[in-house]
């Protein structure tokens, strides 16, 4: 079964300073891997994906991903985290088989001024 | 082009009663997902239809929680009775053809509150 573990249920950063959101997976085949944001009181808005193209994903909002398969992650990271980046970021895995997400934990990020 | 739309935002009950959700997904999308979300918690899959067929329910609480999609357009999730656990926001999420890239287009949820 495919699984996705994200480190960190809370990471706080101060605007302006590097973001890494840290997504590890567990597939026995080359995974579809999705980053999602939640912000308060709304549905999940997907930020970017990665399907087998190329290893380093650019997303809405200047996050980017990198797919590294020797580690088995796909962190999200930032340059410069804004306030307005504060919400719930979910990694996922796709289930090709089954035509459906596995979400991780979540990881709350905050970002003081 | 108009988004997943989720009705009640929100709802409070007490154990033991009922309470229903309602989801429109985008149109044209043959998949559709009900997923519950706890507190501090990931999404769970609770169910999955393609078109007017249950693909995979197997997270679903058979006992308490039924869902269907009649037309293969909209559809109801239902839950009864209601228990304190059953708390959380049911995300209502749907998706293109089968075997396509995994992308899913969630709504904005339906928070329950179990008092």
């Amino acid at each position: 079964a495919q699984s996705v573990t994200q480190l960190g249920s809370h990471v706080s950063v101060s605007e302006g300073a590097l973001v890494l959101l840290r997504c590890n997976y567990s597939s026995s085949v080359p995974p579809y891997l999705f980053w999602y944001v939640q912000y308060p009181n709304q549905g999940l808005q997907l930020l970017l994906k990665y399907t087998s193209a190329a290893t380093l994903v650019k997303g809405i909002n200047g996050f980017e991903a990198e797919f590294k398969k020797s580690e088995t992650s796909f962190h999200l990271t930032k340059p410069s985290a804004h306030m307005s980046d504060a919400a719930e970021y979910f990694c996922a895995v796709y289930n090709n088989a089954g035509n459906m997400l596995t979400f991780g934990g979540g990881t709350r990020l905050m970002v003081k001024p | 082009e108009a988004g997943v739309a989720q009705s009640p935002r929100y709802k409070i009950i007490e154990k033991r009663q009922s309470v229903a959700f309602w989801c429109n997904p985008i149109s044209g999308h043959a998949t559709l997902y009900w997923y519950q979300q706890i507190l501090g918690q990931g999404p769970k899959l609770l169910i999955q239809f393609q078109n007017n067929g249950v693909v995979d329910d197997s997270q679903l609480p058979k006992d308490r929680f039924s869902a269907e999609r009649l037309k293969g357009v909209d559809s109801t999730l239902k839950i009864q009775p209601a228990k304190l656990e059953d708390s959380a926001v049911y995300l209502c999420a749907s998706s293109a053809l089968a075997g396509g890239s995994g992308e899913l287009f969630f709504g904005e949820g339906s928070r329950l509150t179990v008092l």
